[in-house]
């Protein structure tokens, strides 16, 4: 089944301690990108990547890194969480950057 | 930027309702989708929709893009389809889609 994956589908964590949120997609895609969603502001562009080892910055990328070894694989890095990093995060692909985009299911993330 | 506006912002439907959501956008765009975010907070892709019209099962979708507007039509609505609809367009650059803030829609039984 064509799907674009993200784990965990929660994380509670408290702030200053690493983590990682992967997502994977099965369907070649070229174009992925990262997306927080919070009450009031919507959907906002962390990072965006064309290709592999092509990466680059959307509206809102402070405090976030990420990587893309693999075509599949676009995992989202938070080196140092704060609380107003608690949001919902979703991860999206798409073949090109003006095709279909298909998102992940979500991480809600917690940031105590 | 461009400005993507949604109307209305809530709409609250007895199953078997047909309804139509409204999105302007204020520059020209080749690329406009509609998403529907269902209590479970997923999102689902409905339409790829840059011109013309799409209709998949109940769900149909309009745009019109010389005149900045799209329209999804929802026909004999059930309560799975409550949830958030958003429309969405392309950045100029290419690089990221434009959300509008959505229409929450509630259909009750």
């Amino acid at each position: 089944e064509a799907q674009v994956t993200q784990n965990p589908r929660y994380l509670i964590t408290v702030t200053g301690k690493k983590l990682t949120v992967t997502c994977s997609q099965n369907m070649n895609h070229e174009y992925m990108s990262w997306y927080r969603q919070d009450p009031g502001l919507g959907l906002r562009q962390i990072y965006y990547s064309m290709n592999v080892e092509v990466t680059d910055k959307g509206d809102v990328p402070e405090g976030y890194k990420v990587s893309r070894k693999e075509k599949r694989n676009f995992p989202l890095i938070l080196e140092s969480p704060s609380p107003n990093q608690t949001s919902l995060y979703f991860c999206a692909s798409s073949l090109w950057t003006n095709e279909k985009l298909f998102f992940g299911s979500g991480t809600q993330l917690s940031v105590l | 930027g461009i400005q993507v506006e949604q109307s209305p912002p809530d709409l609250i439907l007895q199953e078997g309702a047909n309804s139509t959501l409204r999105c302007n956008f204020s520059d020209s765009v080749n690329n406009l989708q509609w998403f529907h975010q269902n209590p479970w907070g997923q999102l689902i892709n409905l339409f790829y929709i840059p011109s013309g019209t799409k209709q998949n099962g109940r769900l149909s979708a309009t745009t019109v893009a010389t005149e900045r507007y799209s329209l999804l039509y929802i026909s004999s609505s059930q309560t799975t389809d409550s949830g958030v609809y958003f429309c969405a367009v392309r950045n100029q650059a290419g690089t990221a889609l434009i959300f509008g803030k959505g229409t929450t829609l509630s259909v009750s039984s």
